[in-house]
């Protein structure tokens, strides 16, 4: 198993460009969440899914966007960058209520 | 809010010494997970508890929980440097898993 892979590792974006953070995951899992974490802090849920074509809203949701075709595949998309959202995201994964199982993350940088 | 809170923020030992880090929660639970971050790397996950044990042990880490003080310990014996790490609790038994801050533990050789 690959667990759950994320691309790009880096990426550096220009205010206002968008772009997709791509997550699968092969563990056959229901749960798919996104996290982000700043400099110094703990992890803040985006956006995060209990399956295939189910989706909702995290803690700080404003300004990405998630789908869920199937459930391998959980992308984020950040519409129009802005500054605010340099970080490193996570993406993870869980079956039911038990562990969950993080990505490497993805270093984004927003000039 | 179902997200855990750590303490203390920040803890520094000496290797060989034993660390112990707290979390509070403030609703039922199902089950309650800690998770390890070494710098810039993703969390990983080190130990679950559910909320009809008490206590768990996996190789040097001891965990305990108490659902009437709504709070869970754990605990790092005869700690390594390479223990060095944020230590996060988080409510296990819903669709979101929230994290808080963490416990960032520092072990000087």
């Amino acid at each position: 198993n690959a667990g759950v892979t994320q691309t790009p590792k880096f990426q550096v974006l220009k205010t206002g460009q968008s772009m997709t953070l791509q997550c699968a995951q092969d563990m056959n899992h229901e749960y798919m969440s996104w996290y982000r974490q700043d400099p110094g802090m703990g992890l803040r849920l985006i956006h995060y899914s209990v399956g295939a074509g189910i989706t909702d809203q995290g803690e700080v949701p404003n300004g990405y966007n998630v789908s869920r075709s199937t459930t391998e595949d959980f992308p984020l998309r950040l519409l129009s960058a802005a500054p605010s959202q340099t970080s490193v995201y996570f993406c993870a994964s869980r079956f039911g209520y038990n562990e969950q199982f993080f990505g490497p993350g993805t270093r984004l940088t927003v000039l | 809010s179902q997200q855990g809170e750590e303490d203390p923020q920040a803890l520094s030992i000496q290797e060989g010494e034993n660390a112990t880090m707290n979390c509070s929660y403030k609703t039922s639970i199902n089950n309650l997970q800690w998770y390890r971050q070494n710098s810039g790397r993703g969390l990983v996950h080190l130990i679950l508890i559910r909320s009809n044990e008490r206590e768990k042990h996996s190789g040097r880490l001891r965990v305990t929980l108490d659902t009437s003080k709504k709070s869970s310990s754990l605990l790092i014996t005869a700690s390594r440097a390479a223990d060095t790490a944020s230590y996060f609790c988080v409510q296990g038994g819903s669709e979101k898993l929230v994290f808080g801050k963490g416990t960032k533990l520092t072990v000087n050789p």
